[in-house]
């Protein structure tokens, strides 16, 4: 059983660039959520999906959009990216019907924005 | 807004001590998920408790949800610098399906 990727581990941007992080789900999970780790703090809930549809939207701009492919991959798409986007990204994975919403995270995406 | 707060927020101790770290909430959620995360990766999960009261142990780690369900704790015994990192405890049962950390508690086991 393999567990939670993502890619790239690191990246570098400056103000105003787009940027496209990658995950791809633990085998057997239908559903991948999209969280913001900022320094210091917990991670903040971005976007969830299941079955290839947006299924949840935590309070970010409408400029935070993405995406879930049939094989339950997703990606999470950032524009026009500003300074306080530079966080840790993490993609967490889980099966749609578990009753205690059970997530699975992958190692992060660390983007720094210049 | 922070609806669960976790404390302490810093805690550093010797290799061998026990600890208690705390986490209450002002909302009741249908299950409590503990996590560690170590610099640089992502949250790993330690634990889901559900009914309140429940008591459930992972070797040398205790984690109790309260009857209210309106908080929980981790006692580590006898802590070892393996166990350093930080620790976050989540609520589920969000409107949207996603969970509601805290700040989590940044735990220091020196040798």
């Amino acid at each position: 059983e393999t567990g939670v990727t993502q890619s790239p581990t690191h990246l570098i941007k400056t103000r105003g660039q787009q940027v496209t992080l990658r995950c791809s789900s633990q085998s057997g999970h239908n559903t991948v959520s999209w969280y913001q780790q900022a320094l210091g703090q917990g991670p903040q809930f971005i976007f969830q999906y299941y079955r290839e549809e947006e299924n949840g939207r935590g309070n970010f701009p409408p400029r935070f959009s993405g995406l879930q492919f049939p094989n339950y991959s997703s990606e999470l798409n950032v524009n026009a990216l500003e300074l306080d986007d530079s966080a840790l990204y993490l993609c967490a994975s889980s099966h749609g019907t578990s009753r205690y919403n059970e997530q699975f995270f992958g190692p992060g995406t660390r983007l720094t924005v210049l | 807004t922070q609806l669960l707060e976790q404390s302490p927020q810093f805690l550093s101790i010797q290799e061998g001590e026990n600890l208690t770290v705390y986490c209450n909430y002002s909302s009741v959620f249908s299950s409590l998920q503990w996590y560690r995360q170590e610099p640089g990766e992502g949250p790993v999960l330690l634990v889901t408790v559900v009914t309140g009261g429940e008591v459930k142990k992972l070797k040398r780690l205790t984690f109790q949800f309260g009857d209210a369900r309106k908080d929980s704790s981790l006692h580590i015994t006898a802590a070892q610098p393996g166990d350093t990192g930080l620790y976050l405890c989540a609520g589920a049962g969000g409107s949207q399906g996603n969970l509601i950390f805290g700040k989590g508690t940044k735990l220091s086991v020196k040798p």
